[in-house]
């Protein structure tokens, strides 16, 4: 599975948009982008993916690269209960294929 | 929906002892995942069913680990003996056997002395 490269840590301020960058530049052209987040002490959450255009749901919009070698998951006004860890996963399409959990990236939401 | 449910949501137990952990998946669903999260080596994927089938178990750390699924409604993990390196959270996940969202459990926390 392609590797994906996130920051450690970000901060942002309740009612700004959070805007979380993900790197994966050996990602292949079957494999789509994932995002999960855990708030502490809960099992992750799917919040969206995407394979090349970008994607909006109610949680969050999700922005590639047109060279798809990296992407942003934006929060458009984060609130205190988006504090979490946030997940950036390059899976491939096929059943089989496995979620791999990186480090993240902590997302501090501050009043 | 309930979600996924995994019991016993707090396991403390003496080294040595055998330790089931259990999850009942969506309904519905047919595929299942047992994950372990430490604060050292992150959140790992030990084993996942399609099925009730178990397709992929190269992330159970050694034969101590066991998991099993009877029918697609139940599926337990089981550590026998269990070491304090075992201490983590596990976490079971479903999701639809083509579908790309899984679904989490709210975890077992596993305390082994």
């Amino acid at each position: 599975d392609a590797k994906t490269t996130q920051p450690t840590s970000m901060d942002c301020a309740e009612g700004r948009a959070a805007n979380l960058p993900c790197n994966h530049s050996t990602i292949s052209g079957n494999e789509y982008v994932y995002w999960y987040r855990q708030i502490h002490s809960q099992g992750p959450q799917y919040i969206i993916h995407g394979l090349k255009n970008n994607e909006t749901n109610e949680m969050a919009s999700l922005i590639i690269t047109e060279d798809r070698k990296s992407s942003t998951l934006i929060l458009p006004h984060a609130t205190l209960r988006d504090t979490a860890v946030y997940y950036c996963i390059v899976r491939g399409s096929y059943n089989t294929d496995k979620l791999i959990f990186g480090t993240g990236t902590r997302l501090q939401v501050f009043p | 929906d309930a979600g996924v449910i995994q019991s016993p949501r707090h396991e403390v137990t003496e080294m040595g002892q055998e330790v089931t952990l259990r999850c009942k998946p969506i309904s519905g669903h047919n595929s299942l995942f047992w994950y372990r999260q430490t604060m050292m080596r992150g959140l790992e994927l030990l084993i996942y069913f399609n099925n009730n089938v178990p397709i992929d178990d190269s992330g159970m750390p050694e034969d101590r680990f066991s998991a099993k699924m009877p029918n697609a409604s139940f599926s337990t993990l089981k550590i026998q003996p269990s070491e304090p390196r075992d201490s983590a959270v596990y976490f079971c996940a479903s999701s639809f056997a083509t579908g790309v969202k899984q679904y989490f459990g709210p975890g077992t926390r596993l305390t082994v002395t």
